[in-house]
């Protein structure tokens, strides 16, 4: 069974450094395809897909995000991490992390974890 | 930048088909996905590859392409699929994947 779990700081101050993690179990990401992004939602705001780590350790993200977004992957731990700087009150979002399996489904996150909550405020 | 455009929300009553389209500013070069999302939970995927279903995901719902437009069909809409339902694509000359901004369906 695959499962994804986000964990993190659930309140951070304006101007901070965000860093979440996505532990995750049922697969490995040294699979070719295999691939893990953050993706959030602020509330009641549509998904916005943040950034991206393959199996191969290349790395994507937003355009609009790229200048404060680190990602990377711990294959040992099972874990992916994101980092997140200079953070706003407008970042206040539910982070997921998802997989994306590749060889079936194709760019489709096909499993998802329960998301975070963060809040940025002072 | 790549973009994907649905309807805000979408009105059926029960029994009836519910269709939400997804249109791209872009050429189709890419396939689209969708997801439905219920209040408090994570997005669940519905539709791969334009018009793919994993399994579990019941026969009501279909994918369908044509030009730059993707369509939804949620044939014989039942109260629990009062939800959101969001396309994906993705677009690796720019990024890797983008959102549309949603449809809201509702069961009347």
């Amino acid at each position: 069974q695959v499962t994804l779990r986000e964990s993190g700081p659930a309140l951070v101050k304006p101007t901070q450094t965000l860093t979440l993690t996505c532990t995750f179990s049922g697969f490995s990401l040294s699979t070719d395809g295999m691939c893990v992004s953050w993706i959030r939602q602020p509330p009641g705001k549509a998904l916005e897909w943040l950034a991206l780590v393959d199996w191969d350790d290349d790395k994507y993200y937003s355009t609009s995000l790229k200048t404060r977004l680190t990602i990377s992957k711990d294959t040992s731990k099972n874990q992916v991490v994101l980092t997140m700087t200079n953070m706003d009150p407008v970042d206040t979002a539910t982070y997921y992390c998802a997989r994306t399996s590749g060889v079936v489904t194709g760019d489709a996150f096909d499993i998802w974890g329960q998301g975070t909550v963060v809040t940025v405020s002072s | 930048s790549h973009e994907l455009t649905q309807p805000p929300s979408v009105s059926v009553s029960p029994g009836q088909t519910a269709r939400i389209t997804c249109s791209a500013d872009a050429l189709p070069n890419q396939y689209t996905y969708w997801y439905q999302q219920k209040p408090g939970q994570a997005p669940v995927l519905l539709i791969y590859k334009d018009t793919e279903r994993p399994s579990g995901i019941p026969e009501r719902f279909s994918g369908s392409s044509s030009g730059t437009t993707v369509t939804l069909t949620i044939s014989g809409v039942q109260a629990e699929d009062e939800a959101d339902y969001y396309c994906q694509s993705a677009d690796s000359s720019v990024t890797f994947s983008v959102f549309g901004g949603g449809t809201k369906l509702t069961v009347l």
